[in-house]
């Protein structure tokens, strides 16, 4: 089974500090997505990685960056976190770098900025 | 870039009936169709998925159908249970190197016993 977890379930943090939301697979995979959810916007591409190092821009990369400096880790980074930063993320790793391969996701990391 | 549209963004049914949610996309290259389910509080999962050279595919009370010609696709769900309450998200993308999936904005489905 493949296991995908992240650092924190709720996380609460203010205005203008620094967050690291951390993201491990056990399995291997070569792809690692970090999503953005909201209601009524569904699933919003932030960044996501093909290999150790590489990094691609998705749909709504401002105010984000990321890091994978290890195959099984994928961090998203809040460089200053912002109000409209809450959210709701969601950390993806899948096996190739087809989009066609299935998609498993983490359990979420529900982040409230004051 | 893709957009996927879906409707609707929520659908109450009762027990035993026959649920139904569309998506359209807008570029005609996205050949790979997934739904993904989130039940309230989990995390999203595949349940079904089609590509462009199949018109349609069923698995139990579950099946896809695909109109490539009108580029839409439609996920059915016959007789509902409460276990089948949960959002519902379509997505397409192209079968290349290094593509993405593109999220509709998901249909909350509810069913009451």
């Amino acid at each position: 089974d493949v296991k995908v977890t992240q650092s924190s379930r709720y996380l609460v943090k203010r205005t203008g500090e620094k967050v690291f939301l951390e993201c491990v697979q056990d399995m291997d995979h070569e792809n690692m997505f970090w999503y953005r959810q909201d209601p009524g916007l569904g699933l919003r591409l932030i960044y996501f990685s093909y290999d150790v190092k590489m990094k691609e821009k998705g749909d709504i990369p401002e105010g984000y960056s990321v890091s994978r400096e290890k195959k099984e880790r994928f961090s998203l980074i809040l460089e200053s976190a912002s109000t409209n930063q809450t959210s709701m993320y969601l950390c993806a790793s899948s096996l190739g770098s087809s989009g066609t391969d299935t998609q498993y996701f983490g359990p979420g990391t529900r982040l409230t900025v004051l | 870039g893709e957009n996927v549209e879906q409707h609707p963004s929520t659908l109450s049914v009762q027990e035993g009936d026959s649920a139904v949610i569309k998506c359209t996309y807008s570029d005609s290259a996205s050949n790979y169709f997934p739904w993904y389910k989130q039940e309230l509080g989990k995390r999203p999962q595949l349940i079904i998925d089609i590509r462009s050279n199949v018109g349609e595919k069923k698995d139990q009370r579950i099946a896809v159908t695909l109109n490539k010609t009108a580029k839409h696709f439609s996920l059915h769900i016959t007789e509902t249970q409460p276990e089948d309450s949960a959002v519902y998200f379509c997505a397409a993308t192209r079968d290349s190197g290094y593509s993405t999936l593109t999220f509709g904005k998901g249909t909350m489905l509810l069913v009451s016993p």
